[in-house]
Formats: structure tokens, sequence, C-alpha cells
């Protein structure tokens, strides 16, 4: 059984850009969470999506935007980047809507904006 | 609206002393509580969680916590630590409603275990 895995692990980029970041779920999970931890605080929820379609969205612009694949992978993409998104970026899977309650994350990617 | 407090930024402890993590939480409706554990350089790991039923919820690795529904708090503890449980740690919450992926979390609390 494969875990979360997350691609890039660390990458850098300039304001103004945008960035894509990568997700592949645990095998058999069809939930995918994004959250935002910047440095020295918690996870803020991003958004989640569930069978390819955004399910809940927290506080972030619309530059935050994401996608889930039929295969449950998923990607995040920031537009027009800020020196505040730099951040660790998690991607957390988990079975369906009425799962167990247990997310299980990916190690990360780590941006950070110049 | 919810929030997540945990009291602590910092907790230093020796090896095989007793730690507790503090955490409160405030919310209007009902809410499903966690605790996530992060080692250097990984992800969150689940360590308990409580849905509902008995009010004393043991986790992983020899942690547990208990709920309390009249001071809204979620303490976890454990009666002796290792070097190993040197990480940061994370109360988390959701409403009932809402779908799993959507957690809550605190600032979080470092735990630093010395010999």
């Amino acid at each position: 059984e494969t875990g979360v895995t997350q691609s890039p692990t660390h990458l850098i980029k300039t304001r103004g850009q945008q960035v894509t970041l990568r997700c592949s779920s645990q095998s058999g999970h069809n939930t995918v969470s994004w959250y935002q931890q910047a440095l020295g605080q918690g996870p803020q929820f991003i958004f989640q999506y569930y069978r390819e379609e955004e399910n809940g969205r927290g506080n972030f612009p619309p530059r935050f935007s994401g996608l889930q694949f039929p295969n449950y992978s998923s990607e995040l993409n920031v537009n027009a980047l800020e020196l505040d998104d730099s951040a660790l970026y998690l991607c957390a899977s988990s079975l369906d809507l009425k799962g167990t309650g247990e997310l299980f994350f990916g190690e990360g990617s780590r941006l950070t904006v110049l | 609206a919810q929030s997540v407090t945990q009291l602590d930024s910092q907790v230093p402890v020796f090896e095989e002393a007793p730690v507790e993590l503090r955490c409160n939480y405030s919310s209007s409706v009902s809410v499903y509580l966690f605790w996530y554990v992060q080692y250097p350089n990984q992800g969150l790991q689940l360590l308990l969680k409580y849905l509902s039923g008995s009010t004393l919820v043991k986790g992983i690795n020899g942690f547990e916590a208990e709920f309390n529904k009249s001071q809204t708090s979620f303490h976890l503890r454990k009666p002796s630590v290792h070097i190993s449980d040197t990480a940061e740690y994370f109360c988390a919450v959701k409403k009932t409603t809402d779908s799993w992926g959507k957690l809550q979390f605190g600032a979080g609390t470092q735990v630093v275990v010395t010999p």
C-alpha cells in the first residue's frame, strides 16, 4: 500500500509567478484535501476534492485553485504568487466523505516566494 | 465560528517523565476532536480522535486524551515519554457536519524530550 506522495518537495518562485503542486493519494482513497502550513503555525484548510469536484473551501482567495483527476491524484495551483504564500503545502487523502475521520498526510511541498 | 487554542507553544520534558499537552476549543456546534503529530520533515500522523462514546480516548504510541465537554478541552497525555516523542503536536477540531477533510488546527506544541 503506497502512502501519500507530493512533488516537488522544495521549490523557489518569485512574486507574480504561478506554481503547480502535485499529490498522489494513498491507494484506494478518493478524497483529497490541501492545507497551507506557514512557519510556526498549524495547517490551514485550503479546499477538498471528492470525485473530481471541489467539496468545501477554506478562507483562501480564488487564485488558489485545484484539480482532482480520475485516478484521484490532485494538483494545487497558485497564481500571482505573493510573499505570504511561502509555506509548506500539505496534501491529505481519506476514504470518501464518510470515512473513519483519519487523514493521511504527505510530507509536503515547501514553497519559498522571493 | 470555531477556534482551537493550544496553550503551550513549547514543552520541554525529561525522558521517562509524564507530559500533558493542553488544548481548548470553542464552537457553537458539535465537533469531533483530533490530535496529530508531526515529526521533523514529515507529514502529520493521527495519534487519536474523539468522535463519540467514552471521553477517555487511547491512541498510538501510548498517548491518551480526555474530552471534557464542560471545559471544552481535549488534553493529550503520556505517562512516560521517550526521546523519539520529540515532535510537534497539533490539536484539531472538525464540525460534525463538515466533510472529514476540513479540519481546523491549533498552532501546535513543540515537545522536546531530553535525556
